[in-house]
């Protein structure tokens, strides 16, 4: 089944503590991306990834990283965690370029509930 | 840039009854345009998308939007809703040819019975 994996689907941590979270697709996308839920907000764009090796910030990038070593995954950290990072997280991909039909639609993932403490 | 703005954060309405959400964008460029769905503890699944040609783009579950450029709207409508179709509602943008997505800030369609 095409799919966007995301884990933890649920985390609490503390200010501080280092952590990932996971996502992997299985449709060789080239295209990867990190938004951030929040109420009254909508969904922000975090970071996003064209291609392997290759990183861009979106609209709401301090206090994250990413990296893309191979093209299927594209993990989000979080360095040093705080309580404005709470959110809910939802990773996408798609693949680049026009197609056929004029335009790529995301795949998201199911999102991951983080709270900071 | 691109912006959307979702006017209403909350619709309660009773089922059966009709329904429309309305979304207006705002771009100097041309937009593709979607509608997404959010039902609870669930990911986001695509109801529609406008890419060009007809302005009345129908989707799954029997949604529908019209694209309507002078206005910059792109409203979604259903003639009769379901229970099932509590869920949050996200309209987005993009610009034509690129991947990322601009969201508006999402609205709690609630169905009484």
């Amino acid at each position: 089944e095409a799919q966007v994996t995301q884990n933890p689907r649920y985390l609490i941590t503390v200010t501080g503590k280092k952590l990932t979270v996971t996502c992997s697709q299985n449709m060789n996308h080239e295209y990867m991306s990190w938004y951030r839920q929040d109420p009254g907000l909508g969904l922000r764009q975090i970071y996003y990834s064209m291609n392997v090796e290759v990183t861009d910030k979106g609209d709401v990038p301090e206090g994250y990283k990413v990296s893309r070593k191979e093209k299927r995954n594209f993990p989000l950290i979080l360095e040093s965690p705080s309580p404005n990072q709470t959110s809910l997280y939802f990773c996408a991909s798609s693949f680049r370029g026009r197609t056929v039909s004029g335009a790529n639609v995301l795949t998201f993932g199911a999102g991951s509930r983080l709270t900071v403490l | 840039a691109q912006s959307v703005t979702q006017l209403d954060s909350q619709v309660p309405v009773f089922e059966e009854a009709p329904v429309e959400l309305r979304c207006n964008y705002s771009s100097s460029v041309s937009v593709y345009l979607f509608w997404y769905v959010q039902y609870p503890n669930q990911g986001l699944q695509l109801l529609l998308k406008y890419l060009s040609g007809s302005t009345l783009v129908k989707g799954i579950n029997g949604f529908e939007a019209e694209f309507n450029k002078s206005q910059t709207s792109f409203h979604l409508r259903k003639p009769s809703v379901h229970i099932s179709d509590t869920a949050e509602y996200f309209c987005a943008v993009s610009l034509q040819g690129a991947q990322k997505l601009v969201f508006g800030q999402g609205t709690r369609l609630t169905i009484n019975p």
